[in-house]
């Protein structure tokens, strides 16, 4: 199947400063990504949708200011989590598709796990 | 639907056992659904899928059935084995290509 990569897998950060993830997907080009973030025992929600060369979309109660989103290429997005506090430790992930149909699966990266300390 | 702040529910079984997972989905419309494996501190895996005409889809070792009707889907896992434990999600399509999970099932095989 299609690969999606994450960098880093994990960060641990000081409060107060900023931390960018890259979502790379390898043997295809995705014009849309999806950052999700995941709580320990819980589900993963989705917290924007990212458009190649356009803004990101973001769901009800994300901030878009404190959760940077940039999609520069066809196959990197970026989310950078700025002035990071303790709260905002979790596992984010992203997840592409290779199609343009929607009716396909999604390939999710291995996830990131933030700590901010 | 969405499930964030509610923890998974647990299904344990014996190895050998055949396992069962249900998802109740929220939006009538939604026309495909996955279902995924997580395992501990890695991402989602893809398990099998099926569209919204269909109400049976078999893969190996894996039966996926979707009822409309009451907007359920269930993951069935033959033959469990001690490798499928863990965490099992279904996740329905959503306008823009949007992938809504569900909340999730941790599945425990007991040898």
């Amino acid at each position: 199947g299609a690969v999606v990569s994450q960098h880093p897998s994990w960060v641990i950060c000081k409060s107060g400063t900023s931390v960018k993830i890259e979502c790379r997907s390898l043997d295809f080009q995705a014009t849309t990504m999806f950052w999700y973030r995941q709580f320990p025992k819980q589900s993963l929600m989705l917290m924007a949708t990212s458009n190649e060369g356009s803004k990101a979309t973001y769901e009800q109660g994300v901030e878009k200011d404190k959760f940077l989103i940039n999609h520069a290429s066809l196959t990197l997005s970026t989310l950078t989590v700025t002035s990071a506090h303790p709260e905002d430790s979790s596992f984010y992930i992203c997840s592409a598709r290779p199609r343009t149909g929607w009716n396909t699966e999604a390939f999710f990266g291995q996830g990131t796990r933030l700590t901010v300390v | 639907g969405e499930s964030v702040g509610l923890h998974l529910p647990t299904l344990s079984v014996q190895e050998g056992d055949n396992s069962i997972i249900n998802c109740a989905y929220s939006n009538s419309a939604s026309d495909y659904f996955i279902w995924y494996k997580q395992e501990s501190g890695k991402g989602p895996q893809f398990i099998i899928d099926i569209r919204s005409n269909m109400d049976k889809r078999q893969g190996q070792r894996v039966t996926v059935l979707l009822n409309k009707t009451v907007k359920h889907l269930s993951l069935q896992i033959a033959a469990t084995q001690p490798g499928d434990s863990a965490v099992y999600f279904c996740a329905e399509n959503r306008q823009g290509g949007k992938l809504i999970f569900g909340q999730g099932t941790e599945l425990s095989v007991k040898p």
